[in-house]
């Protein structure tokens, strides 16, 4: 199974202050993906990205928070000044695909899960 | 909007027990349906799918029936194990390149030995 990692696995930060969360890529995912699960409730749907720009992206996803991938390396999301109400678990996902003759192909919804960075805003 | 709807747990059994966890959507069109396991202090796994309406998924002795008439997906397996103690979601998502995940409020299962 095509794995996704995430660091930190922990960030612990305080109100107001900046994070960069990072999701570890493999070579041929493409479709990447920010979910959150706030703790004990369900997880959130926060932003998609594709070619270096973004698909999709939700309510939740305000002006403070911001993602890249520069130069094809690590995808980050960006806090750029936390409140307390950000503290979650986020999710990297990210989609296996393979470009063939006619385009891409592979399974378009099944969605690789990283392990999570547990974020605590103080 | 979409939507996915989960029995509220914890659900508690004993080893060998029979399990189901209901699970039904509001979409419009033709989703795809998902359940995702969550392990204590890990990710979200896919468990199993369907892609269309009667198709079955199974994995792990896990199965569950994509149902159009009812707008159901629930989660049965016919004995469970402690080792099977998580959190259980059930998910959506349409097949277009790229589709988001909605995701269901996941219920816990507690089976004890």
């Amino acid at each position: 199974e095509p794995e996704v990692t995430q660091t930190p696995s922990h960030q612990v930060t305080q109100m107001g202050q900046e994070v960069i969360l990072r999701c570890v890529p493999i070579s041929n995912h493409l479709y990447f993906y920010w979910y959150r699960q706030i703790l004990g409730q369900k997880v959130e749907f926060l932003v998609s990205f594709y070619n270096n720009e973004i698909s999709e992206k939700s309510e939740i996803f305000d002006d403070q928070f911001s993602v890249e991938r520069p130069d094809g390396s690590n995808f980050t999301l960006k806090i750029r000044s936390t409140k307390l109400e950000d503290s979650a678990m986020y999710f990297c996902a990210a989609i296996l695909t393979v470009v063939g003759r006619g385009g891409l192909t592979g399974s378009y919804n099944e969605q690789f899960f990283g392990p999570g960075t547990r974020l605590t805003v103080l | 909007g979409n939507s996915v709807t989960q029995m509220e747990g914890p659900v508690t059994l004993s080893e060998e027990a029979f399990l189901t966890i209901n699970c039904t959507y509001t979409a419009t069109g033709y989703p795809s349906l998902f359940w995702y396991v969550q392990y204590p202090g890990e990710g979200l796994q896919l468990l199993l799918k369907a892609t269309k309406a009667d198709d079955k998924g199974s994995n792990k002795g896990f199965e569950a029936t994509y149902r159009k008439e009812t707008t159901s997906f629930h989660l049965e397996k016919g004995s469970v194990q402690v080792s099977d103690s998580a959190v259980y979601f059930c998910a959506l998502s349409y097949n277009n390149a790229g589709n988001m995940l909605t995701f269901g409020g996941g219920t816990r299962l507690m089976v004890k030995p």
